[in-house]
This record gives structure tokens, sequence and C-alpha cells, in this order.
């Protein structure tokens, strides 16, 4: 069962325009969520993270928002840029001892010139 | 500061093969993991460990050995490799006691099993 849903597999957009990558979760015990980039034939890089104590956290072109009653976040990236497109990786951590980190499936953002 | 490294980068082997894959990390985190990427899977955990001389299963621990006998390395083998671990293979080191518990990853190992 699928604790961190990314259910769209790909997004394509403007460059210059907004980017809007969306992710589920079911589990009510996740209280901190990160979002990874991952280029080909790299390693995911850390983008961008929210506490479940905050609704929205922004750090330059990038801001996380976080519904917690929906169990939904977004990663919304404004103006995206060519260098954005890459995979998207959404992922929760219940904190604490529990440092593990779920992930979802990954959403492929590619961004046309 | 290299960050994280694994060895090898790629890798072919045949079924019933053996070996290591070996992660080093050079900012005395005390958790490192191990997790595999399959195509439309995201990333899973395989093994994980909360500091030298402990390991603990993840979400896909079958037919792997993990071993933790330095702070900085931590170990990933397969006894006898089947075309089911053909998988690119990606180790992550964290300080957890720092929110907000960032992983930061290797360059990955791309492993073919035939």
């Amino acid at each position: 069962d699928q604790q961190v849903k990314q259910n769209s597999p790909s997004l394509s957009v403007q460059e210059g325009r907004i980017s809007i990558l969306n992710c589920d979760y079911t589990n009510s015990m996740f209280d901190y969520f990160l979002w990874y980039k991952k280029y080909p034939a790299e390693g995911p890089t850390f983008l961008i993270s929210i506490s479940s104590i905050k609704d929205k956290n922004e750090d330059g072109r990038f801001t996380v928002f976080l519904n917690k009653s929906a169990k939904h976040l977004s990663l919304h990236i404004v103006p995206s840029q060519p260098g954005d497109s890459a995979v998207y990786f959404c992922a929760a951590s219940g904190g604490g001892a529990n440092s593990k980190l779920t992930f979802g499936k990954g959403i492929t953002l590619s961004v046309r010139p | 500061n290299a960050g994280v490294t694994q060895t090898p980068k790629f890798r072919v082997l045949k079924t019933g093969q053996s070996m290591t894959l070996l992660c080093a990390q050079d900012m005395n985190h005390e958790y490192m993991y191990w997790y595999r990427q399959d195509p439309g899977m995201g990333l899973r955990l395989i093994h994980y460990s909360v500091g030298e001389g402990t390991t603990a299963k993840g979400e896909v621990p079958d037919g792997y050995n993990v071993s933790r006998l330095k702070k900085q390395n931590f170990l990933l083998g397969l006894e006898s490799a089947a075309p089911s671990q053909t998988s690119v293979y990606f180790c992550a080191s964290s300080y957890v006691r720092e929110s907000p518990y960032e992983q930061y990853f290797g360059p990955g190992t791309r492993l073919t099993v035939t």
C-alpha cells in the first residue's frame, strides 16, 4: 500500500510559467515532508522541506504548500526554467526516532524553452 | 569533502554470482541507507543503519545483506544475484538529530543481472 502518492507521472510546462507538482499521503503519523530533485545518472538532491506545523515554506523560486486536513502537498516552481527539467520525488518522514523517508514514485517535469 | 561516494558505478553480474556495493560518507553522519530505484517504482528502502555495528531491514530487504563495521562505510551484499535485482542502487546518509531529516545521496550504482 503506497503511503506517498504522486499520481501524475509527468508534467510539461512552458519556460517562465508555473509548475505545480502534487503529492498525497495516507499516513497521518508523517510530520515532515521533503522534495528531492533527480537528474539522469545522478543521485537525488534535496530541494525543499516543510514541517507539519507549517502550511507553506519558500526558498527562492520554490514553494511547498501543505494541507494537512487533505493530506496533500504541492511544490510550486515559479518561474520554471529549462534546467528544472528532472524527476521530482516527494518524501515523508515520521520524524523523531523514525528517521526513515517514504518516497513517492516521482514526477518527470519537462520545461519547454 | 566528497559527500557520499559509491563503488562501483556500473556492474554486470550473472545469475547466482555475488558482489558487494560499497558506500562511504565523510560527513560524520550517524544514519546510512540503501535504496533501489526501479522504473515507475520510486525509491524503495532496502536496509538502513542507525549507527556503527547496527543494521535494520527496510521495505525490500530480501536477497540483500548489509554491514556497518565503520561509521563512514555501509556495505550492501548480494549473495546470489537474480535478474529481479537489476536496478539502480543509491546509498544515502543523514545526521538525523537535525531537522529536516535530510538525506544526502550518492551518485548510484547501476547493476544488471543477466
